[in-house]
């Protein structure tokens, strides 16, 4: 069935580092690739989105890149800050279709 | 802009008993999703509502149903509630336009079940 791997389950990084969060989608048919940061008693937040015609977008200290041939997809966060300290998720979904996520990776920034 | 609205934010329920959540999307939306994240199995799909007509079905037992109204409001509704049922029901709006889509999340019901 379809199915999203995420890695690493969590990241420690001092603060102004970079970190790097990778996914991995089975069903070739997707098109559509979010990313969510979930903080303490929320629900989750879209932080960036990617559609399969465009191979990396970029939002101030976040981007994602997608490699539709290995069907790999990171989220890059450069220059790190406490507050970037949540549990984020990848998803996948083929157009409209229910969003398959992954298992969520917890970031901690430490100052 | 309202955001997505769910209600109530806490629910206590024991076994055995039936539970109904409640989700405003935001204005305009027209599908609402369901989603139930537990530390174990993370986020699953439920179901999908769009123009008050299921659209998308998870793989849940039919203990779980929804429906949706014509103000796009949507319900969801637990039966005969078991422990494993606690979790935190998330509740997505989204929206269609030209090709652009995109799902805004609700902060969730937490429903523990005794």
């Amino acid at each position: 069935g379809e199915n999203v791997e995420q890695h690493p389950s969590t990241l420690s990084v001092q603060e102004g580092d970079s970190a790097v969060i990778k996914c991995t989608y089975s069903d070739s048919a997707s098109n559509y690739f979010p990313w969510y940061k979930q903080e303490l008693g929320k629900g989750p937040q879209l932080i960036i989105d990617i559609r399969s015609n465009v191979g990396e977008k970029k939002d101030q200290r976040i981007a994602v890149t997608l490699n539709k041939t290995a069907k790999h997809f990171s989220l890059h966060i450069t220059e790190t800050q406490p507050e970037d300290s949540a549990v984020y998720f990848c998803a996948a979904s083929r157009d409209t279709d229910k969003l398959i996520f992954g298992t969520g990776t917890r970031l901690q920034v430490f100052p | 802009k309202a955001g997505v609205t769910q209600t109530p934010r806490y629910l206590i329920k024991t076994r055995g008993q039936q539970v109904t959540l409640s989700c405003s999307p935001i204005s305009g939306h027209r599908s609402v999703s369901w989603y139930q994240q537990t530390p174990g199995q993370g986020l699953q799909f439920l179901f999908e509502y769009f123009s008050e007509t299921q659209r998308n079905k998870g793989n849940f037992p039919g203990r779980f149903s929804g429906r949706q109204f014509s103000n796009s409001r949507s319900e969801m509704n637990v039966s005969t509630l078991e422990l494993g049922d606690s979790a935190l029901y998330l509740c997505a709006s989204s929206f269609w336009d030209r090709g652009d889509y995109g799902y805004t999340f609700g902060s969730g019901t937490r429903l523990t079940v005794v």
